[in-house]
């Protein structure tokens, strides 16, 4: 156990739905980082949160958004699913600046059916 | 644009071999890199780091090299166990598009140990 939640492990939608991820940091670290995992690409950094704020902003589409909350836990949200958003999504935390690494929770498998 | 990127997709070495997973990197502004290890159904779990002030820095059956010069990092895996079996990626802390640092990820090379 990494210390990192993810929840729910597996999701199954249809497109065009609205999902929300969510993600527990390790107790202590105020950095919330959001990977994406597809098959043919590697880790693609989408958005980070430190203490409430958006801090760091990566390829992430504007159908997605997140958020992270007083009790420092984030929320990936993703609206009008398309097929090609089945992915891995993974979330981190750390430090700022990915300084020190970053501690990874097992992810959530989006299937857009 | 800069990136990071892995030399070789798959690499299958024999248990007890050692394993070298090449990575290039063109950010020359990059000073921290970091090697992860991702088993199926895994998440990334962090190996070894490496700053750009050190060449060489090792952990247990682990050894990361860096080369500034031709902006190249390695991972040495010593007497490879069927354990070792796994993805890699390497990742560099480097500005991302709107500010802040984030770890940039390179595709990762598949590690597969045989009996």
């Amino acid at each position: 156990d990494s210390g990192v939640t993810q929840t729910p492990k597996h999701l199954i939608t249809a497109t065009g739905q609205r999902v929300t991820l969510r993600c527990s940091p390790r107790s202590g670290d105020l950095s919330v980082y959001w990977y994406q995992q597809s098959l043919d690409q590697g880790l693609q950094f989408l958005i980070q949160y430190y203490n409430g704020e958006e801090r760091a902003k990566g390829n992430i589409l504007e159908r997605f958004s997140a958020q992270q909350f007083p009790d420092l836990h984030s929320e990936l949200n993703l609206s009008s699913l398309e097929l090609g958003d089945s992915a891995l999504y993974f979330c981190a935390s750390g430090g700022v600046g990915g300084d020190y690494g970053y501690t990874f929770g097992s992810g959530t498998r989006l299937t857009v059916v | 644009g800069e990136s990071v990127g892995l030399h070789l997709p798959t690499l299958s070495v024999q248990e007890g071999d050692n394993s070298i997973i090449n990575c290039a990197y063109s950010n020359s502004a990059s000073d921290y890199f970091i090697w992860y290890k991702q088993e199926s159904g895994k998440g990334p779990q962090f190996i070894i780091d490496i700053r750009s002030n050190m060449d060489k820095r090792q952990g247990q059956r682990v050894t990361v090299l860096l080369n500034k010069t031709v902006k190249h990092l390695s991972l040495q895996i010593a007497a490879t166990q069927p354990g070792d079996s796994a993805v890699y990626f390497c990742a560099e802390n480097r500005l991302s598009s709107n500010s802040g640092y984030a770890l940039n990820f390179g595709k990762g090379t598949s590690l597969l140990v045989t009996p």
